[in-house]
């Protein structure tokens, strides 16, 4: 199995919603990060994860609150969001944070809409 | 800090055709990763080809190859006999051999191939 899989593909949420977004891997990578990429943008990083500690948090507002239960797996907690949180949210994953095996292997994203 | 300079936010080209998206860096560090990622207007992000900073000689995978002058600090993608299925956002990226996770895109260019 060589990819990301992201649940779900869509997400429409109010603002006083509670919602969760999943990623999940069984490349055995035990890297694992959350980026927002807004339209023709480039990816920017959130999170980053490494053997399922909180590695890199990029000054992220508190409604977003990740989440790594094992190795395969990531979360991405969604509270009171604001409409300019509106975006494609992608998870990747590298076999490690640094070193030779880096390449990071990204999912096909959720599309969260916020009313 | 590193960044990552795409001086060209469109291109085209002729079905068959070559083209060749520019890429320039911007650091202190001898040693590091340069990406090109595809990511077409069904989102998925793939990776396209790697090069490692020590390497001299350039990455090529089948019709995708690069241009690496670690000196001139430029990282071109060329591609050749480009097929309609190459339309995409391409994106440049640099990542550092330590510190990790942080992988810093350029601002993407975006590439229309005309049958």
């Amino acid at each position: 199995d060589t990819e990301v899989t992201q649940t779900p593909k869509h997400l429409v949420m109010g603002m006083t919603n509670k919602k969760s977004l999943k990623c999940e891997q069984h490349m055995g990578h035990r890297a694992m990060y959350w980026y927002k990429q807004k339209a023709k943008k480039p990816p920017e990083l959130m999170f980053v994860y490494s053997y399922e500690k909180l590695s890199i948090n990029e000054s992220v507002p508190s409604r977003f609150s990740p989440e790594c239960p094992n190795s395969s797996l990531l979360n991405l907690h969604l509270h009171a969001l604001q409409p300019e949180d509106s975006a494609l949210y992608l998870c990747a994953s590298s076999p490690q944070l640094a070193g030779s095996y880096n390449e990071q292997f990204f999912g096909p994203g959720t599309r969260l809409t916020v009313l | 800090a590193q960044t990552v300079t795409q001086s060209q936010p469109e291109m085209s080209v002729q079905e068959a055709e070559t083209v060749t998206l520019s890429c320039t860096y911007d650091t202190s560090e001898s040693d590091y990763y340069l990406f090109w990622y595809k990511q077409p207007p069904s989102r998925q992000m793939i990776l396209v080809i790697r090069q490692e900073a020590y390497k001299q000689q350039n990455a090529t995978e089948n019709r995708f190859s690069v241009n690496f002058q670690k000196a001139a600090k430029s990282f071109s993608l060329k591609i050749s006999d480009s097929q309609l299925g190459d339309a995409a956002m391409y994106f440049c990226a640099y990542l550092t051999y330590n510190q990790g996770g942080k992988l810093i895109f350029g601002q993407g260019t975006e590439l229309s191939v005309k049958p």
